[in-house]
């Protein structure tokens, strides 16, 4: 079964473009999350979406958005982008079955973009 | 606030001897993982462990869940072990909060 797989891995954007980042979750999984690492504030929770719904949100300002679609592939767009968006972007999947005692998340290879 | 944290920060060994990474977690919890982060940034699952113990090779993991804690032990360490570690905990609101890792160096 492939994993989780995150384009593209490598982005260079300046500031004030915007930049869209993809998942593909693993077969079956419906459920995708998104974290951002930095060497500052560590990994921190995006958001996560479900059945083409966002459930949870993490602190982050409106420059920073998602979606799923109905094969549960899940983009992040991040709007205006500020120096300090340089970061990982992680993509976690998960079966999900409703239990979140098993809500195990596989992670991508990450995307990681750099704002000049 | 939720707080997971993990200890130690730094930790550098002699290929061949043993660790114990410890992770401290605030309030009850619904998942915890550990995670090994490679090089190239991904991260690769070694437990999921809400409670109780478990072993794959040379690691092994144990969460007190009553006690909101877990360890994960290293034992005859590799230079291959080297990285950073991270343990998450997943409480009801479904997300994942992370520790801000153990970085360890396994000297050969």
């Amino acid at each position: 079964k492939a994993g989780v797989t995150q384009t593209p891995r490598y982005l260079i954007k300046t500031r004030g473009q915007q930049v869209t980042l993809s998942c593909s979750p693993i077969s079956g999984h419906r459920s995708v999350s998104w974290y951002q690492q930095t060497p500052g504030q560590g990994l921190q929770f995006l958001f996560e979406y479900f059945s083409e719904t966002q459930r949870n949100k993490g602190n982050f300002p409106g420059r920073f958005s998602g979606r799923q679609f109905s094969n549960s592939r899940s983009e992040m767009n991040v709007s205006t982008l500020e120096l300090g968006d340089s970061a990982l972007y992680l993509c976690a999947s998960s079966p999900y079955t409703g239990s979140l005692a098993k809500n195990i998340q596989y992670f991508g290879a990450g995307t990681r973009l750099s704002v000049l | 606030g939720i707080q997971v944290e993990q200890s130690p920060p730094d930790l550098i060994l002699q290929e061949g001897a043993n660790s114990t990474l410890r992770c401290n977690f605030s309030d009850s919890v619904n998942n915890l993982q550990w995670f090994h982060q490679n090089p190239w940034g991904q991260l690769i699952n070694l437990f999921y462990i809400p409670s109780g113990t478990k072993q794959n090779g040379r690691l092994s993991a144990t969460t007190v869940a009553t006690e909101r804690y877990s360890l994960l032990y290293i034992s005859s360490s590799q230079t291959t072990d080297s990285g950073v570690y991270f343990c998450a905990a997943m409480y009801n609101n479904n997300d994942m909060r992370f520790g801000a890792g153990t970085r360890l160096t396994v000297k050969p």
